[in-house]
């Protein structure tokens, strides 16, 4: 099964500072990794998935395979970036579902 | 719905009792998982029900805990006996099929069973 680690369970920095919230993952293949994250008092939810390149609320994540990484980035935060964020890819258990890394709690001090 | 809702929000029983969580997932999602998340913890996978069966129910953590989806839509998570250690916040996820590369997973708010 695919597995991820992030190393920081909390992350502080202050608004206006640059943010990485690090995924290392541990498995061969292509792999398809994902970043959920999950705001005060609301549900979890998609922020990104590595295959569409894409940038969320001013987040990106670029897949390393060299360092087995997909580590979460944003140059400037923002106080609205304080929440939970969750690394994953699928495979939880078996072939399908989503396993989660522990989570790293990002805090945006003003 | 507009999303997944599960009910109830806030569930407390006693230890040894039955307790019963329910989901109801996007209409029209095949895939429906179930996951439990203790506190400072990732949410821990349970099962993944594609359709009405079960695909994979290898991270139920005892016979304790079982989980159905009859009609291929509304499941209910099922726990007997419970135990303290079963305190944690059941959240249920759908998705279209099921997750891979362009699949995202939707949750609910979640359950919070408290066992005393």
């Amino acid at each position: 099964a695919q597995r991820v680690t992030q190393p920081e369970k909390l992350l502080s920095v202050f608004k206006g500072a640059p943010v990485e919230l690090k995924c290392n993952y541990s498995y061969s293949g292509s792999p398809e990794l994902f970043w959920y994250v999950q705001y005060s008092r609301q549900r979890l939810q998609l922020l990104l998935r590595h295959i569409s390149r894409e940038s969320i609320k001013g987040f990106t994540a670029d897949l390393n395979k060299g360092e087995t990484s997909f580590h979460l980035k944003k140059p400037f935060a923002q106080e609205e970036d304080s929440a939970m964020y969750y690394c994953a890819p699928p495979g939880g258990g078996g072939a399908d579902g989503l396993t989660f890394g522990k989570g790293t709690h990002l805090i945006i001090q003003p | 719905g507009a999303g997944v809702s599960q009910t109830p929000s806030n569930k407390v029983t006693e230890k040894g009792k039955y307790v019963e969580l329910r989901c109801d997932p996007i209409s029209g999602h095949t895939a429906l998982y179930w996951y439990r998340q203790s506190l400072g913890q990732g949410p821990e996978f349970l099962i993944y029900f594609q359709g009405t069966g079960a695909a994979d129910d290898s991270g139920l953590p005892n016979d304790r805990f079982f989980a159905v989806r009859p009609e291929g839509s509304v499941s209910t998570l099922k726990i007997q006996r419970t135990e303290r250690g079963d305190s944690a916040v059941y959240l249920c996820a759908s998705s279209v099929t099921g997750v891979g590369v362009n699949t995202e997973a939707f949750f609910g708010q979640g359950t919070r069973l408290t066992v005393v």
